[in-house]
């Protein structure tokens, strides 16, 4: 089975600095990594996802992640936050084989907060 | 392209009724999901449909929670009788039957029972 585990449930930020939000799995197989954003009263939009290759990911609105397998971690990182990044963000795990690699696990999220 | 479509967005009923929520997926997609999403928390399956067969739905409460993807298109999610605890969001997803689980969200159907 796997789980996801994401220890901050809010990260307050002021505007143009940098931002991390940190997101660990476990899981005994291989896994494919995502990331979801979710804007309020409206559903979740993948942000980015590791699949294989590059362990650094680079996704929309100027967010990256990278997959450390060593730390079983996916944080996400932005250089630069902005009021309109205000949302809650999920990380999200599936198994990589098989018929399993629908069934996705999602974290508990974390609610960046940015500040003028 | 349209994505999924989900209604009502808003739903506020008594404790004790019956309620229904209905999703369209994205055209061309086998593979439909509804999730529950409580306040703060991050969704769980309750059911998976590959075409009409619901191939994972070990989490869905069967007492009082029915669904059916009639012609492997729309799916319906009912709750008969609903609960308190019932009040969350019901995100519907899609995607292809195989690839690399991205799954495309609906905007969900927010739930109050009071």
């Amino acid at each position: 089975a796997q789980s996801v585990t994401q220890l901050d449930s809010q990260v307050p930020v002021f505007e143009e600095a940098p931002v991390e939000l940190r997101c660990n799995y476990s899981s005994s197989v291989s896994v494919y990594l995502f990331w979801y954003v979710q804007y309020p009263n409206q559903g979740l939009q993948l942000l980015l996802k590791y699949l294989s290759g590059s362990t650094l990911v680079k996704g929309i609105n100027g967010f990256e992640a990278e997959f450390n397998k060593s730390q079983t971690s996916f944080h996400l990182r932005k250089p630069s936050v902005h009021i309109s990044d205000t949302a809650e963000y999920f990380c999200a795990v599936s198994p990589s084989y098989g018929g399993a690699t629908n069934k996705l696990i999602f974290g508990t999220g974390t609610l960046l907060a940015v500040q003028p | 392209e349209a994505g999924v479509v989900q209604s009502p967005r808003y739903k506020i009923i008594e404790k004790k009724q019956p309620v229904a929520f209905w999703c369209n997926p994205i055209s061309g997609h086998n593979t439909l999901y509804w999730y529950l999403q409580n306040l703060g928390q991050g969704p769980e399956l309750l059911i998976r449909y590959e075409n009409e067969e619901a191939v994972d739905d070990s989490q869905l409460p069967k007492d009082r929670f029915s669904a059916e993807r009639l012609k492997g298109v729309d799916s319906t999610l009912k709750i008969q009788p609903a609960e308190l605890g019932d009040s969350a969001v019901y995100l519907c997803a899609s995607s292809f039957a195989t690839g690399s689980g991205e799954q495309f969200f609906g905007p969900g159907t927010r739930l109050t029972v009071l």
